[in-house]
């Protein structure tokens, strides 16, 4: 139990082009997700929390007109990046909570040209 | 926020050896989680710890809750190149005001060579 996929595993995107990124929690219904970006062999850092049915909250230093957070059913959270650049190039991940643990996706790895 | 340090920050050893990965918090926590994650893939949960002096083994790991609180280790023994990847320690906020967010410790990556 308690798994989170992610879709699309990768993508490869022009500059200035939006990159839409889903993550299901499969087995369990979370009402709030969160979304991380990470760095080659550095930690998670935390991007937002994805609330279901409401506007997301964003961590500081974070756009939120750059990334949008979409909750909208019990199970999917969107990740979409907008006008990407080639700095927005990482490792995206996203994790919903279940009990007093955070449970993640595989990831997506975003790469802008 | 609590700030979660992580040591060491990279580890290189032969197949076979021993090693300790520590973390640390500036204040008590609940609970702490421990996740292995290898690269291109998200974090897998390995352990979460509870009780403080809790001691709780998986397999060659063993993972200790110190009795404050406040830290935990996690030994591995006899490594094997398999157990390659990046370490990371977690504790989860205050459900109540903070949505039970998690806040992770910078990692440890660990190499093991066969």
């Amino acid at each position: 139990g308690a798994v989170v996929s992610q879709h699309p595993s990768w993508v490869i995107c022009k500059s200035g082009t939006s990159v839409k990124i889903e993550c299901r929690s499969l087995d369990f219904q979370a009402t709030t997700m969160f979304w991380y970006r990470q760095f080659p062999k550095q930690s998670l850092m935390l991007m937002a929390t994805s609330n279901e049915g409401s506007k997301a909250t964003y961590e500081q230093g974070v756009e939120k007109d750059k990334f949008l957070i979409n909750h909208a059913s019990l199970t999917l959270s969107t990740l979409t990046v907008t006008s990407a650049h080639p700095e927005d190039s990482s490792f995206y991940i996203c994790s919903a909570g279940l009990v007093d643990t955070q449970y993640f996706g595989p990831g997506t790895r975003l790469t802008v040209l | 926020t609590q700030l979660l340090e992580q040591s060491p920050q990279f580890l290189s050893i032969q197949e076979g050896e021993n090693l300790t990965v520590y973390c640390n918090s500036s204040s008590v926590f609940s609970s702490l989680q421990w996740y292995r994650q290898e690269p291109g893939e998200g974090p897998v949960l390995l352990v979460t710890v509870v009780t403080g002096g809790e001691v709780k083994k998986l397999k060659r790991l063993t993972f200790q809750f110190g009795d404050a609180r406040k830290d935990s280790s996690l030994h591995i023994t006899a490594a094997q190149p398999g157990d390659t990847g990046l370490y990371l320690c977690a504790l989860q906020e205050d459900r109540n005001t903070n949505a039970g967010k998690s806040t992770f410790g910078d990692g440890t990556t660990l190499t093991v060579k066969p």
